[in-house]
């Protein structure tokens, strides 16, 4: 079992919905970020979370720390949003960055 | 525009070519990172440099070889890859270690390669 997993695995929704995407994992932790991936293939940084909730413009991101449990949130989806959604989480033993296998979302016009 | 800049975009080689990837940042980072990036699995580690020394070498075989010049320049050279070398290399860096996870890493375009 992957150590950070991700859920669903490929979404596809209508413009204009509310879209959620989770990311749970199994070890201790200093931060969960989550990053967006375009097809292209350049990754971008969208949040760093340790505690709480972060919002940016239509994007949320939420974590529960004691269920170990994160959501990245999409307010009203647009078809540029359409990209892979990656949860990394840094784990407090060894530093390491331990990546779940990501997201695919599609959202169709 | 992340900031990091990696060429070349795609690249196609033989099994029995010599090629390089390159990595440039102006950011004034000091950790630089290569990332293999394989079909529908997540991001593999493979090298982390430092201040110019590298950290970490994640049993990465040998015919991938990294080089880091100066902290704004990464290099990976490529030689007698196999077909299952194929993937997408990312390029990242950071202010500091580890793995820029507190502080934001910054990742490159990628290189798509594949090895005939």
């Amino acid at each position: 079992k992957n150590e950070v997993e991700q859920s669903p695995q490929n979404l596809t929704a209508q413009e204009g919905e509310f879209i959620t995407i989770n990311c749970s994992y199994s070890v201790g932790i200093s931060a969960l970020h989550w990053l967006q991936q375009h097809p292209g293939g350049g990754i971008v940084s969208l949040f760093m979370l340790s505690s709480g909730k972060k919002k940016h413009g239509r994007l949320i991101a939420t974590i529960n720390i004691q269920e170990k449990h994160s959501s990245l949130h999409i307010t009203a989806s647009h078809p540029r949003d359409s990209a892979v959604y990656i949860c990394a989480v840094l784990s407090n033993s060894n530093y390491q960055l331990i990546w779940g296998a990501g997201t695919k979302l599609i959202i169709k016009p | 525009e992340t900031g990091v800049t990696q060429t070349p975009r795609h690249l196609v080689m033989g099994m029995t070519n010599k090629k390089s990837l390159k990595c440039e940042q102006h950011l004034g980072h000091n950790a630089m990172y290569w990332y293999k990036q394989s079909a529908k699995k997540p991001l593999e580690l493979m090298f982390v440099y430092n201040f110019k020394e590298q950290t970490e070498n994640n049993s990465v075989p040998s015919r991938f070889s990294p080089e880091c010049p100066n902290s704004s320049h990464l290099f990976l050279h490529l030689h007698t890859l196999q077909p299952e070398d194929s993937a997408l290399y990312l390029c990242a860096s950071s202010q500091d270690e580890p793995q820029g996870l507190n502080t934001e890493a910054f990742f490159g375009q990628g290189t798509r390669l594949t090895v005939v």
